[in-house]
């Protein structure tokens, strides 16, 4: 059973145009949804996370875009940039188990200068 | 701080040898992760640990699967026969229930082949 649903699956983007990422979960339970990056031969790392209690979060180039009703969520990347090539992955967790984060398969974006 | 420290980076072994990953969470967090990712399904928890004691190993595949956390600075995840199926990129995460709890920290992973 696959609870967060993203896509798509690889993104190709001319520097400086936008990047948007979706993603859509099941669990209504889900309280926390944060988005990783990875580059390759790293670990993913935190880039920026929301709470259902708003519907966006911005930090410098990248908002979430939350829509609670939808049970959707994505991320937008603006003036893309060849650096941020690399793998996104959404997340969902939720409550008192907010430490077991359910991930979606992740997008390969590729930023061309 | 040097983050979270996994080796090896790669290991290439046998079907049917021991395989052990090892990991140092960043000094002080008290929860650590153990992940699996492939192709086809992506990153999965594997189990986790809240100072030092397992609190849910539910994505463990299997018998062959065992983590042990021994201290607050290193644990081991250990597969014992490997097959080839188990060929992934495993990766460690820590993070402190104190700051920022839902922010896991993950190390570099170790690559690993089971020819």
């Amino acid at each position: 059973q696959q609870q967060v649903k993203q896509s798509p699956q690889s993104l190709i983007v001319q520097k400086g145009g936008i990047s948007i990422i979706n993603c859509a979960y099941e669990n209504t339970a889900f309280d926390y949804f944060p988005w990783y990056q990875q580059f390759p031969g790293k670990g993913p790392a935190l880039l920026i996370a929301i709470r259902p209690d708003v519907s966006e979060k911005k930090e410098g180039r990248f908002t979430i875009s939350f829509n609670k009703s939808a049970k959707q969520f994505s991320l937008h990347i603006m003036d893309s940039q060849p650096g941020d090539s690399a793998t996104y992955f959404c997340a969902a967790s939720r409550g008192s188990s907010n430490y077991k984060l359910t991930f979606g398969k992740g997008t390969l974006l590729t930023v061309n200068p | 701080d040097a983050g979270v420290i996994q080796s090896p980076r790669h290991e290439v072994t046998e079907m049917g040898q021991e395989v052990t990953l090892r990991c140092k969470p960043i000094s002080g967090h008290n929860s650590l992760f153990w992940y699996r990712q492939t192709m086809m399904r992506g990153l999965e928890l594997l189990i986790y640990f809240n100072n030092n004691v397992p609190i849910d190993d539910s994505g463990m595949p299997e018998d062959r699967f065992s983590a042990k956390m021994p201290n607050a600075s290193f644990s081991t995840l250990k597969i014992q026969p490997s097959e080839p199926r188990d060929s992934a990129v495993y990766f460690c995460a820590s993070s402190s229930h104190l700051l920022a709890k839902n922010i896991q920290y993950f190390g570099a992973g170790t690559r690993l082949s089971v020819l």
